[in-house]
């Protein structure tokens, strides 16, 4: 059973750093691209950033481009999100999701998510 | 970027409609379209790939159609489990963009 968990939410003053974490298990994390997605309190999905298998290529949503970094580490089934310079509006629940192996940009499998508050 | 419509923003319904959602894109994306279920407080669920494609597991009520730019979701006979918040997906390119959402809740 394909399961992701994430870590590292709370509560961190504007202008401050978070590090999201997501533990994979029960599938080849290494033959996976891999995502996250964010989705504002009351609000809709929000595609935030997605990372190649061997973490050689990355994308970002604009508007978090130069602020926050993705990363896996592959020998412990893990996926990363570096939060840096952050701003009221990237308050939301942040997702880890499973990118379909045949299809770019599709996810098929998600995390529960961790709540990012950001605020003064 | 492509932008994503859906309509309605919000139905009301009763156990055993017929249920349909309408997902446009602002240009062509071939079939690359997926539908997800989120109720609250969970992880959003996929349902439908390739905009006709029944995820395994999922009931066959549910069901896709569409391509180009006009996508539908169809709930042949909505059941109590199925109030929640549906959102389409577009991964025809970069960035992935989803649809704003479709609240159907109970009549």
């Amino acid at each position: 059973e394909v399961q992701l968990v994430e870590s590292g939410g709370g509560l961190v003053q504007p202008g401050g750093s978070l590090r999201l974490s997501c533990a994979a298990s029960g599938f080849t994390f290494s033959s996976y691209w891999m995502s996250w997605v964010r989705q504002a309190p009351g609000k809709g999905l929000e595609w935030v950033a997605n990372i190649k298998q061997d973490g050689s290529e990355k994308y970002y949503v604009d508007s978090v481009k130069g602020r926050f970094t993705i990363s896996r580490d592959n020998a412990k089934n893990s996926l990363y999100l570096q939060m840096n310079s952050l701003r009221a509006e990237d308050t939301a629940v942040y997702y880890c999701a499973r990118d379909d192996r045949y299809f770019d940009w599709l996810l098929d499998y998600w995390g529960q998510g961790t709540l990012v508050t950001v605020s003064s | 970027d492509i932008q994503m419509t859906q309509s309605p923003s919000s139905l009301s319904a009763s156990v055993g409609d017929r249920v349909t959602i309408t997902c446009r894109a602002s240009q062509g994306i071939r079939n690359d379209l997926g539908w997800y279920q989120q109720k609250p407080g969970k992880a959003p669920k996929r349902l439908i790939y390739a905009a006709s494609s029944l995820q395994s597991g999922v009931p066959s009520r549910f069901s896709g159609s569409g391509s180009g730019t006009e996508f539908t979701l169809t709930i042949s006979s909505l059941q109590p489990e199925d109030f929640a918040t549906y959102y389409c997906l577009q991964h025809n390119s970069y960035p992935p963009v989803f649809g704003p959402g479709t609240k159907v809740d109970i009549k």
